[in-house]
């Protein structure tokens, strides 16, 4: 059956290093991932969108890959901040494609100063 | 610009008492709406979503039903909770499927005794 897999354990790092999470999928091949950020006790917020067809986009200090072969999205925050503790959640299509997102339990980062 | 609302924030509720939870949405026509459930530490758990008024699409057995009385109305209910409904609900929108970012409310804190 289609898995989505994210590291359940946290991330501690120090501020102004760069973080690094982890999005792996089976048993499918997404057409697309989108990734979110959750703060706690709030709703999700979208961030970033990347294709199949796109190894790599940025926005800011946010950089994402996709890599087809690894089955595996890599999400980047450059020179972190405190203020980008939070958990961050990977969302493909349940299917290869489709109107519907399956969410990753997600990663809980903590940027420490 | 657009706009989710939902209410209430915090509900602590008896087992086997009825619950209704609402969602609207402003800024926008004819939206896709979603309800999930989100367990304490776990990722999102799609419960239902509607294309349309009167048009709901379920993704998981329960004892919760949903209705779209209005474009921008997004209603969650139950005729009686149970102590495993207890949980994160949010409700979101997005603009169509695929690939369009989800937008989600503030969420409700579900507690059942």
């Amino acid at each position: 059956s289609q898995k989505i897999e994210q590291n359940s354990e946290a991330l501690n790092i120090q501020e102004g290093k760069t973080a690094t999470l982890t999005c792996n999928y089976t048993n499918y091949s997404p057409a697309y991932l989108q990734w979110y950020r959750q703060d706690p006790g709030r709703g999700p917020v979208f961030l970033l969108l990347i294709r199949e067809n796109e190894k790599e986009k940025r926005k800011e200090r946010l950089k994402v890959t996709f890599d087809t072969t690894l089955k595996q999205s890599l999400f980047h925050i450059t020179a972190s901040q405190p203020a980008d503790s939070a958990t961050y959640l990977c969302a493909p299509p349940p299917g290869n494609a489709g109107n519907m997102l399956t969410f990753g339990g997600g990663t809980r980062l903590m940027v420490k100063p | 610009s657009q706009t989710i609302h939902q209410w209430p924030a915090t509900l602590v509720q008896p087992v086997g008492s009825p619950l209704s939870l609402e969602c609207t949405v402003e800024g926008t026509s004819n939206p896709n709406l979603y309800w999930y459930r989100q367990a304490a530490g776990r990722g999102l758990q799609l419960l239902f979503y509607s294309v349309g008024i009167g048009q709901i699409s379920s993704e998981v057995p329960q004892n919760l039903s949903a209705s779209r009385p209005q474009d921008r109305q997004f209603i969650l209910s139950s005729k009686k909770l149970l102590l495993s409904d207890s949980g994160f609900y949010l409700c979101a929108w997005s603009r169509g499927g695929g690939e369009q970012p989800q937008h989600f409310g503030d969420g409700t804190r579900l507690s059942i005794l």
